[in-house]
């Protein structure tokens, strides 16, 4: 069976600190990767995706990267954090196309990082 | 882009009573509409999802169905218990932009009183 690991599970950080988030998946391959922000009592901000090693696509502006160094990893960076960087980090997962499961995405546990 | 509202924002029943959640979706070719339920502190987890070609789909106290014409659809959950209280989303896929992407709404608080 898929399984999807984060961490770490939380994260407290300085401001100007770097960030370095990882998410894993497991049981599958070539899966389509995404990182979600969710700020406290919000909704969840899609802020990249990842359709395959070294593909990153950026849906909004600020001051994060995303990388895909391996099929199965998804790295979220940042050189410098910034207050409004805190929040609840969510990695989800989509099976590769053909699966018979391919529509379905699935969410990882989450890192909460708070900026200081 | 696909663009999903979410009504209501937040909603308290009676337990046993029952609870519906609205949302309307903007790209017409979307063809994937899942619902979500968080827990406090938790990620969110697939309750229910339907596909374009279904107009109602059902399990056990929760039923969703689809209006494609007027592109929405709609989350419905009977005899509300109180580990009903979370957040759902709902969500819906176009088939532009790429990537596969979910367009989330913003999300409706549940709360069933005892």
């Amino acid at each position: 069976s898929q399984t999807i690991h984060q961490w770490p599970a939380t994260l407290v950080q300085p401001v100007g600190s770097p960030l370095s988030l990882e998410c894993t998946v497991e049981g599958t391959s070539n899966p389509n990767l995404y990182w979600y922000r969710q700020a406290a009592g919000r909704g969840l901000q899609l802020l990249f995706y990842s359709v395959g090693i070294g593909q990153i696509s950026s849906e909004v502006p600020q001051n994060l990267s995303a990388s895909r160094p391996q099929d199965r990893q998804f790295i979220l960076s940042s050189k410098k954090l910034l207050l409004s960087d805190s929040g609840f980090y969510l990695c989800a997962w989509i099976p590769p196309w053909g699966t018979g499961a391919d529509n379905e995405q699935f969410f990882g546990p989450g890192t909460r990082l708070t900026v200081l | 882009g696909e663009n999903v509202e979410q009504h209501p924002s937040t909603l308290s029943v009676q337990e046993g009573d029952s609870a519906v959640i609205k949302c309307t979706y903007s790209d017409s070719a979307s063809n994937y509409f899942p619902w979500y339920k968080q827990e406090l502190g938790k990620r969110p987890q697939l309750i229910i999802d339907i596909r374009s070609n279904v107009g109602e789909k059902k399990d056990q106290r929760i039923a969703v169905t689809l209006n494609k014409t007027a592109k929405h659809f709609s989350l419905h959950i009977t005899e509300t218990q109180p580990e009903d209280s979370a957040v759902y989303f709902c969500a819906a896929r176009g088939l532009t932009g790429g990537g596969n992407k979910l367009t989330f709404g913003t999300g409706t608080q549940l709360k069933v009183e005892l």
